[in-house]
């Protein structure tokens, strides 16, 4: 059955130096997304990307964060100078388009910073 | 704007007993749908069910029970004869069923869920 993948798994990095975060969505899938989650949190809405650019974001996802989809199968999170607040589980999901709403989600990738 | 309430932030049940986890919603959207998302100890959120607004047929899925009632709200998750391996965070999510937006999904809080040998 096909999956959502992310990498890496874990991520370690220092405050102020950027991050990206890579995602595979599920091949036949039109739209993106990602979330955060907080240790211990709910899961929160960052962004959705369709199309080639994005179609929604939360006030979460300020100019520090980005993403991008580079070729026909990764969509990347951009975070450009990482705070310690930044640390979480940061999970990539895709749905197909017609009607489906269902998202998918991969196994995240947990972000600390130092 | 959208919002979901779990409000059993924690249930601790012995195996074989019944557990129900509550969820509550809100949102203007005529249109919408709800869900039920898994996250064992292991981290990773597995999809559990759909439902959408236009379909209140209670749904049963082996152990799983899925009860959605539109005019209370209320969208709640019964396991029967619960098992040690059900023991995660169960999240409720609520998403609007528009194409002309992303369909951003709003979660609840989560019910962390143990269930003791």
């Amino acid at each position: 059955e096909p999956e959502v993948t992310q990498t890496p798994s874990h991520q370690v990095t220092q405050m102020g130096q950027e991050v990206i975060l890579r995602c595979v969505p599920i091949s036949n899938h039109l739209y993106f997304y990602w979330y955060r989650q907080i240790l211990g949190q709910k899961v929160e809405f960052l962004v959705s990307f369709y199309n080639n650019e994005i179609s929604e974001k939360s006030e979460i996802f300020d100019d520090q964060f980005s993403v991008e989809r580079p070729d026909g199968s990764n969509f990347t999170l951009k975070i450009r100078s990482t705070k310690l607040e930044d640390s979480a589980m940061y999970f990539c999901a895709s749905r197909r388009l017609a009607g489906a709403y269902t998202q998918y989600f991969g196994p995240g990738t947990r972000l600390t910073v130092l | 704007a959208q919002k979901v309430t779990q409000a059993q932030t924690e249930i601790s049940v012995v195996e074989k007993e019944d557990v129900t986890l509550d969820c509550v919603y809100e949102t203007r959207d005529t249109t919408y749908y709800l869900f039920w998302y898994k996250q064992p100890p292991s981290g990773e959120l597995v999809f559990l069910i759909r439902r959408n607004s236009f379909d209140e047929q209670n749904e049963i899925s082996g152990r799983y029970s899925w009860n959605f009632q539109k005019s209370t709200s209320s969208f709640n998750f019964t396991i029967t004869a619960s098992q040690v391996v059900d023991s995660a965070v169960y999240f409720c999510a609520l998403s609007e069923a528009t194409e002309t937006s992303g369909s951003r999904l709003t979660f609840g809080e989560g019910t962390q869920l143990t269930v003791n040998p």
